[in-house]
């Protein structure tokens, strides 16, 4: 099926542990967006891309990083969790007339 | 700066009367406009968006939305709310057209009793 795709869907992590969180999609979509969720406060950006080789920072990206070697994958890098990065990591990429298409999302926790 | 505001936290409808989920808007240049639903534990998917055109914009489930220029919202409608409705909406602009991102309310918790 034609999508985002997220893993894990779970993650728990002890503080200072590093992650990689994996998106991939398949609709060859240039842009691709990090979002992260926390109660009461909508959706927050933390990275996005506009192409393979090409990222930038967005509202949020203190304590991530990303990569974009490739157009499919757009994979976010923990490097030392905190308490303050538990939270509902959302993928996204979009088309050219802006259609947005979210992934499932990975729930994490730091303890 | 663009932003959007839901004033409504929650909006609680019985089922089979007309429902309105608020949204309003500040930005620079056009409005690139959309309504994103949640529903638990599960990703946003996509109800409709408003770039251009008509001021009415149809989108999926039964939902419509209205731009509002003048007022500067861009409110959510249904005619007839359903149970299954239920779910966490989500009003997002485009914003400055140098960042491309989008950028969302807080979310309303609409809930539609039986």
């Amino acid at each position: 099926n034609a999508g985002v795709t997220q893993t894990p869907k779970f993650r728990i992590l002890k503080i200072g542990q590093s992650m990689t969180l994996q998106c991939t999609q398949d609709m060859n979509h240039n842009y691709m967006y990090w979002y992260r969720q926390d109660p009461g406060m909508g959706l927050k950006l933390i990275y996005y891309s506009v192409g393979a080789g090409i990222t930038d920072k967005g509202e949020v990206p203190n304590g991530y990083n990303v990569s974009r070697s490739t157009t499919e994958d757009f994979p976010l890098r923990l490097e030392l969790a905190a308490p303050s990065q538990t939270s509902v990591y959302f993928c996204a990429s979009r088309d050219s007339y802006y259609g947005y298409t979210f992934g499932s999302g990975t729930r994490l926790t730091v303890v | 700066a663009q932003s959007v505001a839901q004033p409504e936290d929650q909006v609680n409808v019985a089922e089979g009367n007309p429902l309105t989920v608020k949204c309003t808007y500040s930005v620079s240049g056009n409005p690139y406009l959309f309504w994103y639903v949640q529903y638990p534990n599960r990703g946003l998917q996509f109800l409709l968006k408003y770039i251009t055109g008509d001021n009415l914009v149809k989108g999926s489930y039964g939902f419509e939305a209205e731009f509002n220029k003048s007022q500067t919202s861009f409110h959510l409608k249904k005619p007839s709310a359903l149970v299954s409705d239920s779910a966490l909406y989500f009003c997002a602009v485009r914003g400055p057209l140098n960042t491309d991102k989008l950028i969302f309310g807080t979310g309303t918790r609409l809930q539609v009793f039986p």
